[in-house]
């Protein structure tokens, strides 16, 4: 079964340590997304990537990094540097034309919270 | 500020009763998409409209696009319990260094009462 998985699915994050939430995809796509929902609210773009080893800045970047090194991989890490990094992450991927007519294909999340 | 509103922001209807939902948006779109989110699930796609079409089906689905009025509906005919979830309405219109990128809006969340 083709899809995209996040882990872990909770994550505890103490004062000044570094977190990483891990997404895999087996879709073959070329886009790969990160997002930040918060409770009751929709979701804001944090970080996408279009293609292995590049990336680019979504609306809320300040406090996160990424990497794409493999087609199938695009890990987050939520830094010290966020002061409030409670919140559902949800990675997504999408085949990309640069047309904005596919749709994107979600994992089922990662809950973040502060120790 | 979010490219789509949803409105309303909660309903409540009755199992068998229609619901619908609508999003408005701010500035020209190429497509606009519908997903659904579980509670504490990602989120699924429902169905994708084109600038250049009024209205779409799937199964109990409905989705009407005025583009004049930067508005779109989704219709939910006879509802289910199972059709409980928070609704998005995304749309195209962001373009960052030459990609059009999905801008969500906030999203209504349906329940429907047995």
């Amino acid at each position: 079964d083709g899809g995209i998985t996040q882990s872990p699915k909770y994550l505890f994050r103490k004062e000044g340590q570094n977190v990483t939430l891990s997404c895999e995809q087996n879709l073959n796509h070329d886009a790969m997304y990160w997002y930040r929902q918060d409770p009751g609210q929709g979701l804001r773009l944090i970080y996408y990537s279009q293609i292995v080893n590049d990336f680019q800045k979504g609306d809320i970047a300040e406090g996160y990094s990424v990497s794409r090194e493999k087609k199938e991989s695009f890990p987050l890490t939520v830094t010290s540097a966020q002061k409030n990094p409670t919140a559902f992450y949800l990675c997504a991927s999408s085949i990309d034309r640069g047309t904005g007519d596919q749709p994107q294909h979600f994992g089922d999340g990662t809950r973040l919270s502060i120790l | 500020s979010q490219q789509g509103e949803e409105d309303p922001q909660a309903l409540s209807i009755q199992e068998g009763e229609n619901a619908t939902m609508n999003c408005s948006y701010k500035t020209s779109i190429n497509n606009l998409q519908w997903y659904r989110q579980n509670s504490g699930r990602g989120l699924v796609h429902l169905i994708l409209i084109r600038s250049n079409e009024r209205e779409k089906h799937s199964g109990r689905l409905r989705v009407t696009l005025d583009t004049s009025k930067k508005s779109s509906s989704l219709l939910i005919t006879a509802s289910r319990a199972a059709d409980t979830a928070s609704y998005f309405c995304a749309t195209d219109a962001v373009v960052v260094q030459g990609a059009q990128k999905l801008v969500f809006g906030q999203g209504t969340r349906l329940t429907i009462n047995p």
